[in-house]
């Protein structure tokens, strides 16, 4: 069974459009996160949360907003799409905030914007 | 800011060769450091970890040794198969509150281990 499932595994955007990532993880871990990886860079961490409480944003960009509706639950809203936003974005969770040995990650969505 | 830096982009070897990754890290204190793999069409795995000077990690027969004064964490294996061929990355923990909360990659390395 997957253990952190992402929504969808491909997704092609216009620019200007706005898109929702999926992430659910099924591993009973109380914090969740968004990495993103794009072509020009390396994997790059974008938000965390512990117990749907956001505890670090390092995206500097509004255009970009996870949601949590339950503990397992962290989406991706992103808006006013650009292509530089092409990248894949990974949901990763832990089973604490920080514990970063039990750092799982999902196999990603891969963004494309036109 | 914090920074990783990877010196090989790829690396190609033959079976039972001798693996050599180097990571080198810029950042204050002494930060947690890590090695990821990441296998075709997958996310990252957490491989091992280390967080003090000369501490050496170690998993599934890869190692590394944390090296202060060298700012390093280069990765080794005395002898690679065809199934570790994947993207390896390097990464520091910020430390913040006593956890590692956001963690800064390596460009990482693509490992082809040819039989």
């Amino acid at each position: 069974d997957p253990k952190i499932i992402q929504k969808p595994k491909y997704l092609v955007a216009v620019t200007g459009s706005e898109k929702i990532l999926i992430c659910e993880q099924y591993l009973g871990h109380n914090a969740m996160y968004w990495y993103r990886q794009s072509a020009k860079k390396p994997l790059e961490f974008m938000f965390s949360y512990s117990y749907q409480k956001l505890m670090d944003n390092q995206t500097a960009s509004s255009r970009f907003q996870p949601q949590s509706s339950k503990k397992n639950h962290l989406d991706l809203q992103i808006t006013a799409l650009k292509p530089d936003d092409s990248a894949t974005y990974f949901c990763a969770s832990s089973q604490d905030w920080g514990d970063a040995e039990t750092l799982y990650f999902g196999s990603g969505t891969r963004l494309t914007v036109l | 800011g914090d920074s990783v830096t990877q010196t090989e982009g790829q690396v190609a070897l033959s079976e039972e060769d001798f693996l050599t990754i180097h990571c080198n890290y810029s950042a204050s204190g002494y930060p947690a450091l890590f090695w990821y793999v990441q296998y075709p069409g997958e996310g990252p795995q957490f491989l091992f970890r280390a967080s003090r000077d000369k501490e050496k990690g170690s998993s599934r027969g890869f190692e590394a040794t944390y090296n202060k004064e060298t700012t390093s964490f280069h990765l080794q294996k005395a002898s690679v198969q065809e199934s570790d061929s994947a993207v390896y990355y390097c990464a520091l923990g910020d430390g913040a509150t006593g956890g590692n909360n956001k963690l800064t990659f390596g460009q990482g390395t693509v490992l082809s281990v040819i039989p």
